[in-house]
């Protein structure tokens, strides 16, 4: 079965740098969610989408923003990239908003 | 924010043994879910629970949602090496429009050679 896919896998960018990060959810799922999860902790909600629209907003720098299209593919544009912005990122997808999510392989970024 | 407790933090276990781990939380949750990760990949899902009592199995797996929707148990069966890694349970809060997961802290799986 088709699974959720990120690309890229990896990713290093400098201080300051900005980073797009890709997510492609299950064929039909209209939700996409963004997680963000540093070394050793759970995944921190960044923010979600459902047909197109932001529908939900969790601890998401200004410094981020993102959005979903309308092959409900979704990106997240991080700019003024900090050292602290060093995590793995994670993009789930859902059929409807209350469902169970399905998480793709996850972009690791790097900051130097 | 709202809160997971998830117990134990680590758990290191013989091949073959029973595993049981759970979730608390201080506010009601309408879904759990169970998660295992392995590291440098992404959350797979293992059981998700949509009502108050049910249990349900998933092979060697099996899950509980409270009846007070403020707890979840996640029991493995007879552990095998393929059961290593970091479980997390997951849930979205009764809040409407809070779709998104709130996750536990993790349970470390580890079997002893």
């Amino acid at each position: 079965a088709a699974g959720v896919i990120q690309s890229p896998r990896h990713l290093i960018k400098e201080k300051r740098e900005t980073a797009t990060l890709k997510c492609y959810p299950i064929p039909r799922h209209d939700t996409v969610y963004w997680y963000q999860q540093g070394p050793g902790q759970d995944p921190q909600f960044l923010i979600s989408f459902y047909e197109k629209m932001q529908s939900d907003k969790g601890s998401i720098p200004d410094r981020f923003s993102a959005q979903q299209f309308s092959d409900y593919h979704s990106e997240l544009n991080m700019s003024s990239l900090e050292l602290g912005d060093s995590a793995l990122y994670f993009c789930a997808s859902s059929l409807g908003q209350y469902n169970e999510q399905f998480f793709g392989p996850g972009t690791r970024l790097t900051v130097l | 924010g709202q809160q997971l407790n998830q117990s134990p933090q680590s758990m290191f276990i013989q091949e073959g043994e029973d595993v049981s781990m759970n979730c608390t939380s201080s506010s009601i949750f309408n879904t759990w879910l169970w998660y295992k990760q392995d590291p440098g990949e992404g959350p797979v899902l293992l059981i998700a629970l949509y009502k108050a009592g049910e249990l349900t199995s998933n092979g060697r797996l099996t899950a509980q949602f409270g009846i007070t929707r403020k707890d979840s148990f996640l029991n493995i069966s007879a552990s095998i090496p393929s059961d290593v890694g970091i479980y997390f349970c997951a849930g979205h809060s009764a809040n409407f429009g809070n779709e998104k997961l709130t996750f536990g802290t993790g349970t470390r799986l580890t079997i002893i050679p």
